[in-house]
């Protein structure tokens, strides 16, 4: 059975510092496909990235990128020179042959003016 | 205007009662999902229809029915709420033209009393 683990609950850092969001996932299919989405206060899920298990390239997308490595099953998350309006909580998914969507737990991501 | 609408935002209710959660789409996908987010444990799949004549039971469906009343309705009711029940209904859309990304409305907020 698909997994995802985002083993950190809670992560505060100060605004303008660096802060990575762990994501680890389980699955014994070959194709399947990798997400982020970002919860702020607000309540609504904004979808950030989807990538699917045949590119390990690194993604840049302004102050996000991701990293995926497959020999460690992890898809990573990166806020460089964070800013207040990150904070979110912030969930990885992970979907496979049958386009089912399994969620982490969540990150709240708390940034400090 | 959003292109996935959830009615009500937010429902009060007692023990008992017949709920009915409505979701409406413009985004032409043939996909329709609804899920619950509890506090700690993400979110977890209600029911599923990959198109209007196809409706599966997702991982939490006990307690729950969907009418897919047209492409762009998806309906989640709950027959006879029970407080476990309280919590944070999303629903969701996807289109293979759209590499199954799912795209999430702003969520109804149900408490059951």
């Amino acid at each position: 059975a698909q997994k995802v683990t985002q083993a950190q609950t809670e992560i505060s850092v100060v605004e303008k510092e660096d802060v990575t969001l762990d994501c680890v996932y389980e699955t014994r299919d070959t194709t399947y496909y990798l997400f982020w989405y970002k919860q702020p206060p607000s309540g609504e899920l904004v979808f950030l990235i989807r990538r699917n298990s045949f590119d390990e390239q690194n993604e840049i997308s302004g102050r996000y990128s991701w990293n995926f490595q497959k020999s460690t099953s992890s898809f990573n998350f990166t806020i460089t020179a964070s800013q207040v309006v990150d904070s979110a909580v912030y969930f990885c998914a992970l979907s496979e042959a049958d386009d089912q969507l399994t969620f982490g737990t969540g990150t709240r991501l708390t940034i400090i003016p | 205007d959003a292109d996935v609408t959830q009615t009500p935002r937010n429902r009060i209710t007692k023990t008992g009662k017949r709920i009915m959660l409505e979701c409406s789409q413009t985004k032409g996908h043939d996909r329709m999902y609804w899920y619950r987010q509890d506090p700690g444990l993400g979110l977890r799949l209600i029911y599923y229809s990959f198109d209007v004549k196809d409706i599966n039971k997702g991982e939490i469906s006990d307690g729950y029915s969907v009418s897919r009343q047209a492409q762009a309705k998806f309906s989640l009711s709950l027959e006879s709420a029970i407080p476990n029940q309280t919590a944070l209904y999303f629903c969701a859309t996807s289109d293979i033209a759209s590499t199954d990304t799912q795209y999430f409305g702003p969520g109804t907020r149900l408490t059951v009393l």
